[in-house]
């Protein structure tokens, strides 16, 4: 089965500082993909940015980017110039080609003012 | 985008009734859809994986006869909590997958149910 590992439950980061959050998985398969959600107090799950294992090249939305390695199963989401508003739940996410989603404890972000 | 509507946001029964709550894709058509449960402060944890005209698969350890779940048409999946009791408060989330052109398959997901036994 796969799993999903997020070792930091907190993180916190300046205003308009960059913050690096870690997530590693554990799969058997070659064809999945990899997310970053973000959850506010809401609680809407909202997609922050999505990577296809197949893709050498790291995602990257905005202000967010990821690092994949995929030989060391390794997807960590970097934020720059953090925001107040990027404060949030973030969840590590993956997902097999045709199954569903399975998610990480997540990591709680504080942003500093 | 997509869109995916789930309703009701909050609702509080008695112990011993029964809950229904609803998951519908607005602006596309959703052969499955995901239940998800989260407890305050945890992560996302599947309950089932709902097919359209089929039976939901269950994940280990949810039972199937507490948490029944309907998905009789390409919009509409639902979940029935039955005979509810103060443990099954909890915050119920379903996602439908969103084929679009991005062909990533990217789950889209309703805003949750808060559902409070008491």
């Amino acid at each position: 089965a796969q799993t999903v590992t997020q070792s930091q439950p907190e993180m916190s980061v300046q205003e308009a500082e960059t913050v690096t959050l870690s997530c590693t998985y554990d799969t058997s398969e070659s064809d999945y993909y990899l997310f970053w959600y973000k959850q506010p107090p809401s609680r809407q799950m909202i997609l922050v940015i999505r990577q296809e294992a197949y893709k050498q090249q790291n995602a990257t939305e905005n202000r967010f980017s990821v690092n994949f390695q995929k030989a060391a199963k390794s997807f960590s989401l970097k934020i720059s110039d953090s925001q107040l508003g990027d404060a949030a739940m973030y969840f590590c996410a993956y997902r097999g080609r045709y199954g569903d989603m399975r998610f990480g404890a997540g990591t709680r972000l504080t942003v500093k003012p | 985008g997509a869109v995916v509507s789930q309703h009701p946001s909050r609702v509080i029964c008695k112990s011993g009734t029964s809950v229904k709550i609803e998951c519908r894709s607005l602006d596309f058509q959703a052969t499955t859809m995901f239940w998800y449960r989260q407890f305050p402060k945890q992560s996302l944890m599947l309950m089932a994986t709902s097919n359209e005209g089929s039976k939901a698969t269950y994940e280990q350890g949810v039972e199937k006869d507490k948490f029944l779940i309907n998905h009789a048409s390409l919009t509409l999946s639902t979940l029935t909590v039955t005979s509810a009791h103060p443990e099954d408060s909890s915050f119920y989330i379903c996602s439908a997958r969103d084929p679009g052109p991005s062909g990533a398959n990217v789950l889209t997901f309703g805003a949750g149910s808060r559902l409070t036994v008491l």
